[in-house]
């Protein structure tokens, strides 16, 4: 199995809401990644959390706040966003998140995306 | 620095007719490669991936992929393109930061015409 969910499929928020995008994964890994999207370009890495510690960071503005409660678990805490924030938020996992090294199990595996629009 | 180039931003095939999305990279070490496909307003479903070892790796959907290691390519085929497979296709490599990431390129849209 290797899939990927994430709720809600779909988000309405106006720039004073806040809400929450969740993924989910049941294959083990202990990787998990969020990516933003937008309109007719590649995904754009905004977070790692590798062993449920936050790894990277790409400069993502404070009105996303991650959380990796625990390895099956990654939420995107929104607050206060702007319109251009509107996008498609994708998660994704991998087994290890390169700390054993770049290996055949570090595949990273996409859920099918969040779509936001703020208003 | 890492980095993925799609040149193609469009490529039109009619059905049935053979395809090929190019795809350079620049990176330090031993890539990493893989090739993704997104249907409008979907996520990315793995089609390929190569590690090391045979530089022909088969993927799903008829698709395979070829790593030439002289050129920095990995160029995606399929010897008979389907109306379905009309979507965005991603090349990316993956490299080591202070954690594991994705370098995605631009990708390339493929339309088919009937």
């Amino acid at each position: 199995d290797t899939e990927v969910t994430q709720t809600p499929k779909h988000l309405v928020m106006g720039m004073t809401n806040k809400k929450s995008l969740k993924c989910e994964q049941h294959m083990g890994h202990r990787a998990m990644y969020w990516y933003k999207q937008k309109a007719k370009k590649p995904p754009e890495l905004m977070f790692v959390y590798s062993y449920e510690k936050l790894s990277i960071n790409e400069s993502v503005p404070s009105r996303f706040s991650p959380e990796c409660p625990n390895s099956s678990l990654l939420n995107l805490h929104l607050h206060a966003l702007q319109p251009e924030d509107s996008a498609l938020y994708l998660c994704a996992s991998s087994q290890e998140g390169g700390l054993a090294g770049l290996t055949f199990q570090e595949t990273q595996y996409f859920g099918p995306g969040t779509r936001l629009l703020v208003l | 620095a890492q980095s993925v180039t799609q040149p193609d931003i469009h490529i039109t095939v009619s059905e049935g007719a053979s395809l090929e999305l190019r795809c350079n990279y620049s990176y330090g070490a031993t890539p990493y490669l893989f090739w993704y496909v997104q249907s409008p307003g979907q996520g990315l479903q793995l089609l390929l991936k190569y590690f090391s070892g045979d530089t022909l790796v088969q993927g799903i959907k008829g698709f395979e992929a070829e790593f030439k290691r002289s050129q920095s390519s990995f160029n995606l085929r399929k010897p008979s393109v389907h109306w379905s497979d009309a979507a965005e296709y991603f090349c990316a490599v993956g490299a080591m930061d202070s954690s594991y990431k994705l370098i995605f390129g631009s990708g390339t849209r493929l339309l088919v015409r009937p």
